[in-house]
Order: structure tokens, then sequence, then C-alpha cells
């Protein structure tokens, strides 16, 4: 069945770089495009970025100068790297699958990264 | 960037009442709208797509509806097991959530 599931450190120093990794199971990268949601303590979802089946990438506007997103297909992985990252970064970050009519149709359970010295 | 407004906010209501929840979109977005809830401590649940279809396994008393730029979740006889956050999410033009709705019982 189709699983995605998020890794990474919990707790990153501000003005380090984020590495997270989402390993997916039941499905190819190369026919389905993966995306990536953060949700900070107590609030709403924001979309991060996608890669896509193709292997280009989209990102939010307000973080795309500090991110990078790409993927390993042989290893069914993609991978987020954010730098210069600050508090307001701190987040569950969720990955996802994106279904080409227009929804996220599985998600993983999600990592929670917090930002803090 | 296209806006998704979300009302209300937080809603309390009884069991089998009535429940809607709608978003208005800031330019046209068809009917690429999706719905999702949120337990605590659970990532997000899709529950609609294309505005107005019910994703596998998902109770009938879910509805989407559209009017234009508006769109709405009805649940029609709330359950205690629907309580949580909902949301909704435009992929138009690149993707944005509504600010979400946090269900309660009354």
């Amino acid at each position: 069945q189709v699983q995605l599931k998020e890794s990474g450190p919990g707790l990153v120093q501000p003005s380090q770089t984020l590495s997270l990794t989402c390993t997916v199971s039941g499905f190819s990268l190369t026919s389905n495009s993966v995306h990536w949601v953060r949700q900070p303590p107590g609030k709403g979802l924001e979309w991060v970025g996608a890669i896509w089946s193709g292997g280009s990438t989209d990102y939010n506007s307000a973080l795309k100068s500090r991110l990078s997103i790409s993927r390993d297909t042989s290893k069914s992985q993609v991978f987020l790297k954010m730098n210069s990252l600050q508090t307001e970064d701190t987040a569950i970050y969720f990955c996802t699958r994106y279904y080409y009519s227009g929804y996220f149709d599985y998600w993983g359970q999600g990592v929670m990264v917090t930002v803090s010295s | 960037d296209i806006q998704m407004t979300q009302s209300p906010a937080s809603l309390s209501a009884s069991l089998e009442e009535i429940v809607t929840i709608t978003c208005q979109a800031s330019q046209d977005i068809g009917n690429w709208l999706s719905w999702y809830q949120q337990k605590p401590g659970k990532s997000p649940q899709l529950l609609i797509y294309g505005a107005t279809s019910l994703a596998d396994g998902v109770p009938s008393r879910f509805s989407g509806s559209r009017s234009g730029t508006q769109y709405s979740l009805k649940i029609s006889r709330l359950q205690v097991e629907d309580i949580g956050i909902y949301y909704c999410l435009q992929a138009y033009s690149a993707w944005t959530f509504g600010g979400g709705t946090k269900l309660e019982l009354k």
C-alpha cells in the first residue's frame, strides 16, 4: 500500500540548514509527484514545495531563495533542504503524494522540527 | 497569488446537527478544490476532491458544493468522530490552504 515517512533531525540551530528525507513505498516517484507541507505549532497548513515525476520542482515563493527539493528514485526518497533557518521555520513537516486531479491523497505522519539554540 | 478565505475559524455544534464550512477563493479556481480533516497529532486526511467528489472511505454525511468562487463542506449529521480541524486547498495555481476551521462539540 501507499506509504510516506518523513525523517530528519528534531532540532536545528538558527541560521543552519535543515535536511529532511521522505521515504515512499507503494508507488513510483517517476509516476507521481511528492509535495512538502508544513504546520507551525497550533497553526494552519502551508504548502512548501514539490518535485514532479519528471524531476522538475516548484517552490513556495516566500521560501524559494532558501529551499531545495531533490530525489533519489532508486531509493524512493525525496529530500528537502532549507538553509538559513529561523525560529519561524519551527513546524511539523509533512510529505504528501499529489494526485494529478489536484489533491493530496496520501500523507506521511510528519516530523517535528524545532529551530532553537 | 490566490487567497482562500475560510470561515468560520471555529465552530461549536451538537451531535446530529448540520455543519457547513465555507472557503472563498480570491479568483476563479474551477473545481480545483479539496477538503481535509485533521485530528490532533495526526496528518490531514482527504475528504472531498474536485469540489464535490467524495474520497474513498469517507462517510456519505460529508458533501462538497460550489457556487462560483465559494466552496462549501457540509456534514449532514455531526458525529463525535468528526471533531477536528478542517482545511480547504486550492490547486488551480500553486497550492494554497484555507486558514482552517476548528470544529468542536457543543
